[in-house]
């Protein structure tokens, strides 16, 4: 069965850092692009990061650009995103997905995980 | 900045058909990138309806269809059921971005 799990969400401090990961089953990520999307409470979806298959390529959101890094450990099957300098806004759900290109579909989604900024 | 425009809500009775409309640029879906939509059930994560433009993933009812043509998008639901409230967003690439773009999301009402 093909599954995303989402993990290390929770409440974190202004300006403090946190690392999730999505680890993978039924499928190895190897042959797929992952990305990062979030959602704040009551609010839309919102892309955040994705990766290439090996991790040579990886883009990022502006809003997150050089505070958020995306990367992957496929010997884990895992995708991970580190978050610093996290501030209010970037409290949100964060999902994990995978593609079989940036250009294509993403499915399936975790189930997400979620992230609570707070001074 | 890249964005891809949706109403914020429709609304239809039971059996009727709605259509949810997607407005992007040059590029995303005017591109020629594969238009994609999900719907998100309350409480829930975001599910693949519809993908390349057209598709329906295995599961996913015929009532539910897609069409693109030049820089827009639609969804369109016929024969509308209370379990259809939910959500709806649209998604393409965009190469301004360098990745996913999504709508706003509409939120479908059942009356």
């Amino acid at each position: 069965q093909v599954q995303l799990v989402e993990s290390g969400g929770g409440v974190v401090q202004t300006g403090r850092s946190l690392r999730l990961s999505c680890a993978a089953s039924g499928f190895m990520i190897s042959s797929y692009v992952i990305q990062w999307v979030r959602q704040a409470p009551g609010k839309g979806l919102e892309w955040v990061a994705l990766t290439s298959y090996d991790g040579s390529n990886k883009y990022n959101a502006d809003s997150v650009k050089g505070r958020f890094t995306i990367s992957r450990d496929n010997s884990k099957n895992t995708v991970y995103l580190q978050m610093n300098s996290l501030r209010a806004e970037d409290t949100a759900f964060y999902y994990c997905s995978r593609s079989e290109s940036v250009h294509r579909w993403f499915d399936p989604w975790g189930q997400g995980t979620l992230v609570t900024v707070s001074s | 900045q890249a964005v891809l425009t949706q109403p914020p809500s429709v609304s239809g009775a039971p059996g009727q058909r709605v259509t949810i409309p997607c407005t992007g640029s040059d590029s995303n879906i005017g591109a020629g990138y594969d238009v994609q939509w999900y719907q998100q059930l309350p409480g829930t994560a975001p599910k693949l309806l519809l993908y390349g433009d057209n598709n329906r993933p295995s599961g996913v009812p015929d009532r539910f269809s897609g069409s693109k043509s030049g820089t827009s998008a639609s969804l369109a639901i016929t024969g509308l059921q209370a379990e259809d409230e939910a959500d709806y967003y649209c998604q393409s690439y965009d190469n301004s971005l360098g990745g996913s773009l999504f709508g706003g999301g509409t939120k479908l009402i059942v009356l």
